[in-house]
Protein backbone atom coordinates (compact mmCIF):
# COMPACT_ATOMS: atom_id res chain seq x y z
CA UNK A 1 0.00 0.00 0.00
CA UNK A 2 1.47 3.23 -1.04
CA UNK A 3 1.78 5.59 1.89
CA UNK A 4 2.76 8.96 3.05
CA UNK A 5 3.73 9.37 6.90
CA UNK A 6 3.88 12.70 9.11
CA UNK A 7 4.22 13.18 12.17
CA UNK A 8 1.35 14.45 13.48
CA UNK A 9 2.63 17.03 16.35
CA UNK A 10 1.65 19.10 17.37
CA UNK A 11 5.16 20.64 16.57
CA UNK A 12 6.01 23.83 18.55
CA UNK A 13 8.42 25.99 18.25
CA UNK A 14 9.25 29.63 19.28
CA UNK A 15 8.90 32.97 16.96
CA UNK A 16 12.11 33.53 14.73
CA UNK A 17 13.51 29.69 15.30
CA UNK A 18 13.47 27.49 12.21
CA UNK A 19 10.57 24.70 12.07
CA UNK A 20 11.77 21.34 10.30
CA UNK A 21 8.36 19.22 9.36
CA UNK A 22 9.31 15.73 7.86
CA UNK A 23 7.54 13.30 5.52
CA UNK A 24 8.40 9.86 3.99
CA UNK A 25 6.63 8.19 1.31
CA UNK A 26 6.52 4.73 0.62
CA UNK A 27 6.83 4.65 -3.70
CA UNK A 28 10.50 4.73 -4.57
CA UNK A 29 9.04 5.74 -8.30
CA UNK A 30 7.38 9.00 -7.12
CA UNK A 31 8.57 12.35 -8.95
CA UNK A 32 6.56 15.02 -7.21
CA UNK A 33 6.02 16.69 -3.87
CA UNK A 34 3.60 18.93 -2.73
CA UNK A 35 3.34 20.75 0.66
CA UNK A 36 0.51 22.27 1.68
CA UNK A 37 -0.22 24.89 4.22
CA UNK A 38 -4.25 24.29 6.04
CA UNK A 39 -5.17 26.73 8.44
CA UNK A 40 -7.88 25.76 11.20
CA UNK A 41 -11.34 25.46 9.14
CA UNK A 42 -9.81 26.85 5.92
CA UNK A 43 -8.84 24.13 2.59
CA UNK A 44 -5.48 23.33 1.66
CA UNK A 45 -3.07 25.90 -0.03
CA UNK A 46 -0.02 25.06 -2.22
CA UNK A 47 3.34 26.29 -0.96
CA UNK A 48 5.96 24.69 -2.21
CA UNK A 49 5.96 21.92 -5.11
CA UNK A 50 9.56 19.89 -5.79
CA UNK A 51 10.62 17.90 -8.02
CA UNK A 52 14.53 17.17 -7.97
CA UNK A 53 16.89 16.01 -5.32
CA UNK A 54 18.02 18.62 -3.18
CA UNK A 55 16.57 21.95 -1.79
CA UNK A 56 14.20 24.52 -3.13
CA UNK A 57 13.87 28.16 -1.76
CA UNK A 58 10.99 30.56 -1.82
CA UNK A 59 10.93 33.15 0.83
CA UNK A 60 11.07 31.47 4.38
CA UNK A 61 10.24 28.67 2.68
CA UNK A 62 12.80 25.48 1.89
CA UNK A 63 11.95 22.18 0.52
CA UNK A 64 14.34 19.28 0.68
CA UNK A 65 14.18 16.35 -1.00
CA UNK A 66 15.93 13.12 -1.15
CA UNK A 67 14.51 10.34 -3.68
CA UNK A 68 17.00 8.11 -2.15
CA UNK A 69 16.24 8.14 1.51
CA UNK A 70 12.58 8.66 0.57
CA UNK A 71 11.73 11.42 2.10
CA UNK A 72 10.95 15.25 1.79
CA UNK A 73 10.86 18.47 4.40
CA UNK A 74 10.22 21.74 4.31
CA UNK A 75 11.95 24.13 6.39
CA UNK A 76 10.19 27.67 7.84
CA UNK A 77 12.94 30.04 8.49
CA UNK A 78 12.30 33.15 11.29
CA UNK A 79 8.64 31.05 12.20
CA UNK A 80 5.87 33.54 12.85
CA UNK A 81 2.74 33.16 14.89
CA UNK A 82 0.94 33.15 11.66
CA UNK A 83 2.64 30.23 10.51
CA UNK A 84 0.91 28.23 13.05
CA UNK A 85 -1.09 25.70 10.91
CA UNK A 86 -1.68 21.81 9.81
CA UNK A 87 0.94 21.04 6.72
CA UNK A 88 0.26 18.86 4.58
CA UNK A 89 2.09 16.73 2.50
CA UNK A 90 1.86 15.08 -1.03
CA UNK A 91 3.54 12.78 -3.08
CA UNK A 92 2.11 12.16 -6.73
CA UNK A 93 3.36 8.29 -7.41
CA UNK A 94 3.94 7.50 -11.22
CA UNK A 95 1.02 5.68 -11.71
CA UNK A 96 -1.31 6.13 -8.87
CA UNK A 97 -3.35 9.37 -7.32
CA UNK A 98 -2.10 11.89 -5.49
CA UNK A 99 -1.64 10.75 -2.07
CA UNK A 100 -1.86 13.02 0.75
CA UNK A 101 -0.19 12.58 4.60
CA UNK A 102 -2.26 12.99 7.23
CA UNK A 103 -0.32 16.35 8.37
CA UNK A 104 1.86 17.89 11.11
CA UNK A 105 0.28 20.63 13.26
CA UNK A 106 2.37 23.59 13.91
CA UNK A 107 1.97 25.69 16.38
CA UNK A 108 4.48 28.77 17.00
CA UNK A 109 4.68 30.59 19.62
CA UNK A 110 5.68 34.31 20.72
CA UNK B 1 -3.50 29.79 -10.80
CA UNK B 2 -6.62 29.66 -10.91
CA UNK B 3 -9.60 31.29 -9.20
CA UNK B 4 -11.94 28.09 -8.13
CA UNK B 5 -15.13 29.20 -6.44
CA UNK B 6 -17.38 26.65 -4.28
CA UNK B 7 -20.74 27.06 -2.97
CA UNK B 8 -22.59 26.76 -0.84
CA UNK B 9 -19.79 27.65 1.55
CA UNK B 10 -21.51 26.01 4.39
CA UNK B 11 -24.58 24.23 4.97
CA UNK B 12 -27.02 22.26 7.51
CA UNK B 13 -28.98 19.48 6.24
CA UNK B 14 -31.84 17.36 7.72
CA UNK B 15 -31.10 13.32 7.28
CA UNK B 16 -31.93 11.76 4.18
CA UNK B 17 -31.83 14.90 1.83
CA UNK B 18 -29.39 15.64 -0.40
CA UNK B 19 -27.06 18.45 -1.71
CA UNK B 20 -25.25 19.40 -4.92
CA UNK B 21 -22.02 21.22 -4.36
CA UNK B 22 -21.01 23.90 -7.91
CA UNK B 23 -17.26 23.96 -8.23
CA UNK B 24 -16.69 26.74 -11.05
CA UNK B 25 -13.02 27.66 -12.12
CA UNK B 26 -12.37 31.01 -13.94
CA UNK B 27 -10.35 29.42 -16.63
CA UNK B 28 -10.28 25.86 -18.17
CA UNK B 29 -8.38 23.05 -16.44
CA UNK B 30 -7.64 20.10 -17.07
CA UNK B 31 -8.51 17.80 -14.24
CA UNK B 32 -10.78 18.21 -11.58
CA UNK B 33 -10.97 16.36 -8.15
CA UNK B 34 -13.44 16.07 -5.42
CA UNK B 35 -12.00 15.51 -1.97
CA UNK B 36 -13.67 14.78 1.66
CA UNK B 37 -11.94 15.92 4.77
CA UNK B 38 -13.52 14.52 7.99
CA UNK B 39 -12.68 16.59 11.01
CA UNK B 40 -9.04 16.33 12.43
CA UNK B 41 -8.42 14.03 9.36
CA UNK B 42 -6.28 14.46 6.13
CA UNK B 43 -8.61 14.44 2.88
CA UNK B 44 -9.59 11.76 0.79
CA UNK B 45 -10.21 11.65 -2.98
CA UNK B 46 -14.03 10.84 -3.62
CA UNK B 47 -13.77 10.73 -7.59
CA UNK B 48 -11.71 12.13 -10.69
CA UNK B 49 -14.46 14.39 -12.28
CA UNK B 50 -14.48 13.65 -16.00
CA UNK B 51 -15.11 16.01 -18.42
CA UNK B 52 -18.21 14.99 -20.98
CA UNK B 53 -17.96 11.02 -19.19
CA UNK B 54 -18.62 9.56 -15.67
CA UNK B 55 -16.38 10.65 -12.94
CA UNK B 56 -13.60 7.51 -11.68
CA UNK B 57 -14.73 6.92 -8.27
CA UNK B 58 -11.77 5.88 -5.71
CA UNK B 59 -12.48 2.80 -3.51
CA UNK B 60 -15.53 3.06 -0.94
CA UNK B 61 -17.43 5.51 -3.23
CA UNK B 62 -20.15 4.75 -5.58
CA UNK B 63 -22.07 6.88 -8.33
CA UNK B 64 -25.60 6.52 -6.45
CA UNK B 65 -23.93 7.89 -3.45
CA UNK B 66 -22.06 10.68 -4.64
CA UNK B 67 -23.16 11.32 -8.08
CA UNK B 68 -20.52 13.99 -10.06
CA UNK B 69 -21.06 16.11 -13.14
CA UNK B 70 -18.65 17.78 -15.05
CA UNK B 71 -20.21 19.46 -18.19
CA UNK B 72 -17.47 21.29 -19.29
CA UNK B 73 -13.78 22.62 -18.95
CA UNK B 74 -14.31 24.91 -16.08
CA UNK B 75 -17.21 23.38 -13.71
CA UNK B 76 -18.65 20.07 -12.38
CA UNK B 77 -21.19 19.54 -9.26
CA UNK B 78 -21.00 16.87 -6.32
CA UNK B 79 -24.00 16.08 -4.77
CA UNK B 80 -24.12 14.00 -1.53
CA UNK B 81 -27.52 11.87 -1.87
CA UNK B 82 -29.44 10.31 1.26
CA UNK B 83 -27.54 11.79 3.51
CA UNK B 84 -27.09 10.73 6.97
CA UNK B 85 -24.72 12.55 9.97
CA UNK B 86 -22.10 10.40 8.99
CA UNK B 87 -21.83 12.57 5.80
CA UNK B 88 -20.76 15.63 7.87
CA UNK B 89 -17.31 17.11 6.63
CA UNK B 90 -15.65 19.07 4.26
CA UNK B 91 -15.71 18.41 0.96
CA UNK B 92 -12.89 20.23 -1.39
CA UNK B 93 -12.93 20.63 -5.25
CA UNK B 94 -9.64 20.59 -6.54
CA UNK B 95 -8.17 21.41 -9.99
CA UNK B 96 -4.79 20.67 -11.94
CA UNK B 97 -4.29 23.88 -13.72
CA UNK B 98 -2.58 24.05 -17.28
CA UNK B 99 -0.95 21.33 -19.77
CA UNK B 100 -2.40 17.71 -18.85
CA UNK B 101 0.66 16.55 -16.95
CA UNK B 102 -0.55 15.12 -13.82
CA UNK B 103 2.34 15.97 -11.97
CA UNK B 104 1.15 19.57 -11.73
CA UNK B 105 -0.15 20.13 -8.39
CA UNK B 106 -3.43 20.23 -7.95
CA UNK B 107 -5.41 23.78 -6.03
CA UNK B 108 -8.17 23.89 -3.80
CA UNK B 109 -11.68 25.91 -3.29
CA UNK B 110 -12.88 27.16 -0.45
CA UNK B 111 -14.55 23.64 0.39
CA UNK B 112 -17.69 23.48 1.50
CA UNK B 113 -18.61 22.86 5.39
CA UNK B 114 -21.79 20.02 5.57
CA UNK B 115 -23.29 19.45 8.66
CA UNK B 116 -26.33 16.32 8.84
CA UNK B 117 -29.04 16.77 11.57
Amino acid sequence: QKEVEQNSGPLSVPEGAIASLNCTYSDRGSQSFFWYRQYSGKSPELIMSIYSNGDKEDGRFTAQLNKASQYVSLLIRDSQPSDSATYLCAVKPPTDKLIFGTGTRLQVFP
Amino acid sequence: SAVISQKPSRDICQRGTSLTIQCQVDSQVTMMFWYRQQPGQSLTLIATANQGSEATYESGFVIDKFPISRPNLTFSTLTVSNMSPEDSSIYLCSVVVGQSDSNQPQHFGDGTRLSIL
